[in-house]
């Protein structure tokens, strides 16, 4: 069965440190991943997103992801955070079939920022 | 334009009470998801509308549940006899293709006393 393991539950890093959220999955064929980002109250934003292609994808607010598939990876990683990065982060998957691509989701990593 | 619209945006049940929770799609999205989100836990799907047809509903977690989009735009969901366990945030998203961003509404967090 799919899944999508988020290792990290709770994060903390200083304004302006580098960042990176881990996320490894298991999925068969070539995967659909994403990270989402929700802040309180929020609803679940797309950051970025890999179909295929380049491995490395670039995101909004200057996130950037690493398909790997030798480690079934696709950490996310930001080279300046900001305090305003400050939310739960969420990795996930798509189940393609031929009607439906549900998402499954990992179960978060929350990012807080040291001032 | 307008994004996903869920209401309410808070909702709180006695323990045996039916709830009805609303979602509008983006207009033209052709697909609907529900997602259950339990605290601290990433969101669950629940079931899946193409138009009017709902496609998959084995997220559904028991036959309390209930959903559906009669005419392929507002879609419900429904709990009947809400017990504790179904305090959750109820997320619902919209696609307008089975390859396109799914879009998230706000979600409606249920509180079951």
């Amino acid at each position: 069965a799919q899944s999508v393991t988020q290792p990290d539950i709770h994060i903390t890093v200083s304004e302006g440190a580098s960042l990176e959220l881990r996320c490894n999955y298991s999925y068969g064929a070539t995967p659909y991943l994403f990270w989402y980002v929700q802040s309180p109250g929020q609803g679940l934003q797309l950051l970025l997103k890999y179909f295929s292609g380049d491995t490395l994808v670039q995101g909004i607010k200057g996130f950037e992801a690493e398909f790997k598939r030798s480690q079934s990876s696709f950490n996310l990683r930001k080279p300046s955070v900001h305090w305003s990065d400050a939310a739960e982060y969420f990795c996930a998957v798509v189940t393609s079939s031929s009607s439906a691509s549900k998402i499954i989701f990992g179960s978060g990593t929350r990012l807080s920022i040291r001032p | 334009g307008a994004g996903v619209s869920q209401s309410p945006r808070y909702k709180v049940a006695k323990r045996g009470q039916d709830v009805a929770l609303r979602c509008d799609p983006i207009s033209g999205h052709v697909s609907l998801f529900w997602y259950q989100q339990a605290l601290g836990q990433g969101p669950e799907f629940l079931t899946y509308f193409q138009n009017e047809a709902q496609l998959d509903k084995s997220g559904l977690p028991s036959d309390r549940f209930f959903a559906e989009r009669p005419e392929g735009s507002v879609s419900t969901l429904k709990i009947q006899r809400t017990q504790q366990e179904d305090s959750a945030v109820y997320l619902c998203a919209s696609q307008l293709t089975q390859r396109d961003t799914q879009y998230f509404g706000p979600g409606t967090r249920l509180t079951v006393l």
